[in-house]
């Protein structure tokens, strides 16, 4: 079973950009597609965007303009960066798993979650 | 975008007793494109339910879910404590993909 273990700043002043990892364990990228969800008290969980092991991307209109999803087969790990965040930027991020090769899928394995406060 | 709306927001039950949480969507979500996830302080969600009322790895049969079109079910026949906890919907039908707001089962 694969596993995520993700990381990345969790404190942010605005303006800043977010940036974070996440690497998997336990089999490759390929077969499945890779996902990045923000959890807030005011939005509950948001979908930002997925690639899968080609780089094949997509994303969540809200976030398009400001988001960068990357994926490095070599060393096993996607990563999530956001440009110019603010305070509704904050919240606990995710990164996630689709179940199988469909982009559209439930997410069967998540990260643990990573904090991330944007304060001046 | 759809938008999910689950009700009850709060359910308050005791052990033992059965749960019925609803999931309704602002357009027809196709059934595999329907999830049920469980999500307990501090962790990540849990899967639970796959296209609309597969029970993922490892789920117990107390959970049973069904659906169709807008109207989405997840039941639990007897509660467990184990299963108090926050409870989402995601329709993965149309970009983006979306989540309702969660119910979440408190022990009475």
């Amino acid at each position: 079973q694969a596993q995520l273990q993700q990381w990345g700043a969790g404190l942010l002043r605005p303006s800043e950009t977010l940036s974070l990892t996440c690497a998997v364990s336990g089999e490759s990228l390929s077969g499945h597609h890779w996902i990045w969800i923000r959890q807030s008290p005011d939005k509950g969980l948001e979908w930002i965007g997925q690639i899968n092991h080609n780089g094949i991307m997509s994303y969540n209109r809200a976030f398009r303009n400001r988001v960068t999803i990357s994926v490095d087969t070599s060393r096993s790990h996607f990563s999530l960066r956001l440009t110019a965040v603010t305070a509704a930027d904050a919240g606990k991020y995710f990164c996630a798993r689709t179940m199988g090769d469909y982009p559209n899928d439930s997410l069967d394995v998540w990260g643990q979650g990573t904090v991330v406060t944007v304060s001046p | 975008e759809i938008v999910l709306t689950q009700s009850p927001d709060t359910l308050s039950l005791s052990p033992g007793e059965r749960a019925t949480l609803s999931c309704r969507s602002s357009q027809r979500v196709g059934s595999s494109y329907l999830a049920w996830y469980q999500q307990k302080p501090g962790q990540p969600p849990r899967l639970l339910i796959y296209g609309t009322s597969s029970r993922a790895p490892g789920i117990p049969d107390r959970f049973s879910a069904s659906g169709s079109g807008t109207e989405f079910t997840l039941a639990l026949t007897r509660v467990e404590p184990e299963d108090f906890a926050l409870y989402f919907c995601h329709q993965f039908d149309t970009s983006p993909w979306t989540f309702g707001q969660g119910t979440r089962v408190e022990i009475k």
